[in-house]
C-alpha cells in the first residue's frame, strides 16, 4: 500500500495564479481531510470530508476548494492565490473522522 | 473553538537526556493523541489515549491523559539523535480535532 499520496510536493505560484493539489488514499478511509501547516501554528484543518460525495469546512476554509467524487481522492484547489497561502498542506485520511489520521508527506506552497 | 496550548516550543537536550513536554487546554476532550512529524514528513501517530488518568508506553515513550481530561504529557526517556523532530500533541472532542502547535525537539550527539 502506498497510504496517502500528495503531488506536487513543491509548487512556486504567482499571486493569482490557480492551482490544485492532489491527495489519493488506497486504504479506503471514508475519511480524508486537508491541513495546513505554519510555523507556531501547528495544523489547522482547511476542509473535510467524510464520504464520497460529502465536504464541510474546517477551521481556515476561505480560498480553497474542495470536492471528494471517489472515495480514493480529495483535491485541494486554490482559485487565485495569495501570498498567506504559502504554507505546507498536508492531506490526511483515516477511517472514522476522529480515528488515527494517516499524512501524506506534505506539498511546500510558496505564493510570490 | 478549543485552542490547546503545547510547551515547550523548542528543547534543545543531549543524547541520553530525558525529555517532558506537555499540552493543556481551557476544554475537556476525550482522546488524546502524540504525533511525531520528522523532517520533510508527514505526521505519525505515536501514542493514543482514550480515558482519562490513562497512562500508556510505547518503547522509550509514555504518555499519560491528565485526570481532569484538560491535559496531556509526552515523556521521552534516553533520547536518542533520531528522536529529533516536532512532537503534536492532538485532543479530540465530538469528532473535532484540535493540534497544538508543536514541541519541535533537537538532540545534540
Amino acid at each position: 500500500n502506498a497510504g496517502v499520496t500528495q503531488t506536487p510536493k513543491f509548487q512556486v505560484l504567482k499571486t493569482g495564479q490557480s492551482m490544485t493539489l492532489q491527495c489519493a488514499q488506497d486504504m479506503n478511509h471514508e475519511y480524508m481531510s486537508w491541513y495546513r501547516q505554519d510555523p507556531g501554528m501547528g495544523l489547522r484543518l482547511i476542509h473535510y470530508s467524510v464520504g464520497a460525495g460529502i465536504t464541510d469546512q474546517g477551521e481556515v476554509p476561505n480560498g480553497y476548494n474542495v470536492s471528494r467524487s471517489t472515495t480514493e481522492d480529495f483535491p485541494l484547489r486554490l482559485l487565485s492565490a495569495a501570498p498567506s497561502q504559502t504554507s505546507v498542506y498536508f492531506c490526511a485520511s483515516s477511517y472514522v473522522r476522529d480515528g488515527e489520521l494517516f499524512f501524506g508527506e506534505g506539498s511546500r506552497l510558496t505564493v510570490l | 473553538g478549543q485552542q490547546l496550548n503545547q510547551s515547550p516550543q523548542s528543547m534543545f537536550i543531549q543524547e541520553g537526556e530525558d525529555v517532558s513536554m506537555n499540552c493543556t487546554s481551557s476544554s475537556i476532550f476525550n482522546t488524546w493523541l502524540w504525533y511525531k512529524q520528522d523532517p520533510g514528513e508527514g505526521p505519525v501517530l505515536l501514542i493514543a489515549l482514550y480515558k482519562a488518568g490513562e497512562l500508556t508506553s510505547n518503547g522509550r515513550l509514555t504518555a499519560q491523559f491528565g485526570i481532569t481530561r484538560k491535559d496531556s504529557f509526552l515523556n521521552i526517556s534516553a533520547s536518542i539523535p533520531s528522536d529529533v523532530g516536532i512532537y503534536f500533541c492532538a485532543g479530540v472532542d465530538n469528532n473535532d480535532m484540535r493540534f497544538g502547535a508543536g514541541t519541535r525537539l533537537t538532540v545534540k550527539p
